[in-house]
């Protein structure tokens, strides 16, 4: 597709459940990001990607939350036994290179996930 | 850490007026992102600002980064429901990672 894509959009969870969230950033882009975003306030980064090296989970709430991307493409964020604080909605944004070079950070529809 | 402070958090405006909103930023900005989301959403990128006094158009959407770069501005002439929605601004300070304000919640009444 021309875009970032997000599956699923909607995920309603069980506390204690695990949920996967897929994204397939644009084709042929390096860089790889997630983001959480809670209701009422900006994206906040969780980890990020270059290629199939995650170089940075530094926003990652807790060991319960897991990012991988393994062949430097479609990238899954996966959460255990989740917890009615990790209602929000999961964004992916890729990107060409790196930010660095001024290159456009384009973001998908994102996963909303309500853990009940 | 890089802090963003967007103002007005939230604007009513009539069809056709024009606005303006604003970023400021507490670090000297690296680069300036502007999305717009719809509530429930993703990010549409609207336009990025590197260089102090820059100034970037689309259709009737300008941005401007001043010649500090601590602060931009959102403007937009002649307003339409189709502008409706949450702006957000994004800093990309001198790594990768954005960091974003709280947004401002635009809605434009016909």
């Amino acid at each position: 597709g021309a875009g970032v894509s997000q599956s699923p959009r909607y995920k309603v969870a069980k506390r204690g459940q695990d949920v996967a969230l897929r994204c397939d950033p644009i084709s042929g882009h390096v860089s790889l990001f997630w983001y959480q975003q809670a209701l009422g306030q900006g994206p906040e980064f969780l980890t990020y990607f270059q290629n199939e090296a995650q170089l940075d989970k530094s926003g990652l709430p807790s060991d319960r939350f897991f990012a991988e991307r393994p062949e430097g493409s479609v990238s899954t964020l996966k959460i255990q036994r989740t917890q009615q604080e990790d209602s929000a909605v999961y964004l992916c944004a890729s990107s060409l290179a790196s930010p660095h070079s001024g290159n456009t950070i384009y973001f998908g529809e994102g996963s909303w996930l309500t853990v009940v | 850490s890089q802090e963003l402070e967007q103002s007005p958090q939230s604007l009513i405006v009539q069809e056709g007026k024009n606005l303006t909103i604003n970023c400021t930023s507490s670090k000297t900005l690296y680069g300036l992102y502007w999305y717009k989301q719809k509530y429930g959403e993703g990010l549409i990128f609207l336009m990025m600002l590197q260089k102090g006094g820059e100034e970037k158009s689309h259709e009737k959407i300008t941005a401007k980064l001043d010649e500090k770069k601590q602060q931009s501005s959102l403007h937009i002439t002649a307003s339409q429901p189709s502008h409706a929605g949450i702006y957000l601004c994004g800093a990309g300070g001198s790594n990768y990672k954005l960091t974003f304000g709280k947004g401002t919640l635009l809605t434009v009444n016909p």
